[in-house]
């Protein structure tokens, strides 16, 4: 069956935008996690929904990073008035239950100019 | 809570030798315990995982790990390394329940030499 997709899988803007990642998951996982990636370094944990739960949104660095799941699938990391620093791959994974192995998506590569 | 410990950030090995990554883990429940790889520009990729079934799990490759909940262990070891295996190696443990997200240590580059 179709994995966890990712889009855009590049994506190239420019300081003080806005920008929106999208994570659809494989169909029936109730978890969703984000991550971001920057060069050479490891995985950083940005958010986790379970379910209908409340999010865990303990990993976003700063009040620029939001998220949310509709319908509890498909899943959207924006990022407001990015900065340099943002520039990372961002990953979304996703597991049938909050506990079980994860499935990553391919990411998607966010530059900032 | 829970947590994990990678205890090496780099390690390199020459090609036919053994690999031996190291991984150590806190849980407050009996944790389910997984190792992921990642090679240069490539995703993330599950290579074992242990649910509280045999302790001694084999995965994909040619590599194994074992549990051992004296030591709060789970290191990763292959018997001869080969080139291919050159990649970023993550330890992950999770809690057991819905309620605990699942924790990525901080990774083990492998480098082998030929």
């Amino acid at each position: 069956g179709a994995g966890v997709s990712q889009s855009p899988s590049n994506k190239v803007t420019e300081k003080g935008k806005d920008v929106e990642l999208r994570c659809d998951p494989i169909s029936g996982h109730t978890a969703l996690y984000w991550y971001r990636q920057s060069l050479g370094q490891g995985l950083e944990f940005l958010i986790y929904f379970q379910g209908n739960s409340a999010p865990d949104k303990s990993g976003l660095p700063s009040d620029r990073f939001s998220a949310e799941r509709t319908g509890g699938s498909v899943s959207t990391l924006t990022i407001q008035r990015t900065q340099q620093e943002d520039s990372a791959v961002y990953l979304c994974a996703s597991s049938r239950n909050g506990w079980n192995e994860q499935f990553f998506g391919p990411g998607t590569r966010l530059t900032v100019l | 809570a829970q947590s994990v410990t990678q205890l090496d950030s780099h390690v390199s090995v020459s090609e036919g030798t053994p690999v031996l990554l190291r991984c150590n883990y806190s849980s407050s429940y009996s944790p389910s315990l997984f190792w992921y790889v990642q090679h240069p520009n490539k995703g993330l990729q599950l290579l074992l995982k242990y649910t509280s079934a045999a302790t001694l799990v084999k995965g994909i490759n040619g590599f194994e790990a074992e549990f051992k909940k004296s030591e709060t262990s789970f290191h990763l070891t292959k018997p001869s390394a080969h080139m291919s295996d050159a990649a970023e190696y993550f330890c992950v443990v999770s809690g057991g329940t819905s309620y605990d997200k699942v924790i990525f240590g901080p990774g083990t580059s492998l480098s082998v030499i030929p």
